[in-house]
């Protein structure tokens, strides 16, 4: 298996410009999981989804944030306007049960 | 609502000495336990897992934790430090009491040194 597939690996973008992160889970499982760390923050949850519908979006940080799953295959995490301090680098993960597997992380600049 | 604190941001070592990196939580429910490992500029890798059973967890590359409920805590040992070894290391808790998966909740992370 290739693992959690994530795109792009990098993104530079200019603060106010729409900016779309994309997931591909591990084929089979259930649970998908959006994950942001920075320096001063840590990691932190974001939201997830079971079966393709969201289960907890309490960590989206404000109203720019938003995230769709449209099937079991493809997640995408979408800021719009982005701003400087949305700069960080952006982890998607699957799980069947307990154990989460990550994707290698987007690592994004909002100059 | 569940925290995790790793106590230590920077542990540095000799190779071939002992590693404890120090991980307790709180939470309401049994937790289910985590350590991963994440080298520069890659994701997060499992290192080993607590759920339920056996308190004394081994995970890959020599490392293994002990569970212990009385002291809330899910210290990461390796007997023998390798050069390879040096990266940041997080513990994680997850509550599962409702079935399914549930999100983690991740310490602030360890940075391990190897001397050499």
């Amino acid at each position: 298996d290739a693992g959690v597939i994530q795109s792009p690996r990098h993104e530079v973008t200019e603060m106010g410009q729409e900016v779309t992160l994309r997931c591909k889970p591990i084929s089979g499982h259930d649970y998908l999981f959006w994950y942001r760390q920075t320096m001063m923050r840590g990691l932190e949850l974001l939201i997830y989804f079971n079966n393709n519908v969201p289960i907890d979006d309490s960590g989206m940080p404000e109203d720019r944030f938003s995230a769709k799953m449209p099937n079991a295959s493809f997640s995408t995490l979408k800021i719009q306007p982005s701003e400087p301090r949305d700069s960080a680098v952006y982890f998607c993960a699957s799980s069947y049960l307990e154990t989460q597997y990550f994707g290698p992380g987007t690592r994004l600049t909002v100059l | 609502a569940q925290s995790v604190t790793q106590l230590g941001s920077h542990v540095s070592v000799s190779e071939g000495a002992l590693v404890l990196l120090r991980c307790n939580y709180s939470s309401s429910v049994p937790p289910y336990l985590f350590w991963y490992v994440q080298y520069p500029n890659q994701g997060l890798q499992l290192l080993l897992k607590y759920t339920t059973g056996a308190t004394l967890v081994k995970g890959i590359n020599g490392f293994e934790a002990e569970f212990k409920k009385s002291e809330t805590s899910f210290h990461l040992t390796k007997p023998s430090a390798h050069m390879s070894d040096a990266a940041e290391y997080f513990c994680a808790v997850s509550d599962l009491s409702g079935g399914g998966a549930d999100g983690l909740t991740f310490g602030k992370g360890t940075h391990l040194i190897i001397q050499p």
